[in-house]
């Protein structure tokens, strides 16, 4: 079946340092990707997507780049901040009703 | 702005009480869920629902029940709550017809059973 996995966390970083969290897919067929972001005490909110192979889905600085080759969507931004601290999910869709989330990364930021 | 909403955001009830979370939203999607997120942060899926009247569980087995009587909510229900149901959970909702479409979470339901 379909599968995401993330690089586990947390990931510790000072402000303004270069920010990749790695997430890898197996999936059939060709699947939309997607990272959200868990700020704490709420729900998940969409950070960005790509659907199609090539594509690169960019947001309040954050980019990722659908990779069918290494079955890959890294997720990266080039200058972190300490309101980026929160959890960050990569997840799939094939085109059913199911939603496939990796397990999460935590991400804190020092000032 | 996702308009999707859950009430309470907080609840802390005794052992045995039959509790009813709230999820509504106001976008007109066709599919809604329900996720249980443990403290390690995996989220889990307890039940969804495709339309009115369509509703299915997820991979996590689950004692909760739901309804889909209306298209814009999609009530969670514990007959009998236990300390085992503790944990925050999430709505969410998304448009029909295909892999392209997000899912938009409401903010959560913090649940903690004594």
């Amino acid at each position: 079946g379909d599968s995401v996995t993330q690089m586990e966390g947390p990931v510790t970083l000072s402000e303004e340092a270069f920010l990749t969290i790695n997430c890898t897919y197996t999936a059939t067929g060709y699947p939309s990707l997607f990272w959200y972001v868990q700020y704490p005490g709420e729900g998940l909110q969409l950070l960005l997507k790509a659907t199609k192979a090539d594509d690169k889905g960019s947001n309040k600085g954050f980019e990722a780049t659908y990779r069918k080759e290494t079955t890959s969507f890294h997720l990266e931004k080039g200058s972190v901040q300490v309101s980026d601290s929160a959890v960050y999910f990569c997840a799939l869709n094939s085109g059913t009703y199911k939603y496939i989330f990796g397990t999460g990364t935590r991400l804190k930021v020092l000032a | 702005e996702a308009d999707i909403y859950q009430t309470p955001r907080y609840l802390v009830i005794g052992t045995g009480k039959k509790i009813t979370l709230e999820c509504s939203q106001t976008m007109g999607h066709d599919k809604m869920y329900w996720y249980q997120q443990d403290p390690g942060m995996e989220l889990h899926l307890i039940h969804y629902s495709y339309g009115v009247n369509s509703t299915e569980k997820g991979d996590l087995s689950s004692e909760s029940t739901v309804s889909r009587i209306r298209t814009e909510h999609f009530p969670l229900t514990l007959e009998s709550a236990r300390p085992s149901h503790t944990s925050q959970y999430l709505c969410a909702s998304s448009e029909g017809g295909g892999r392209t479409y997000e899912q938009y979470f409401g903010p959560g339901t913090r649940l903690t059973v004594t």
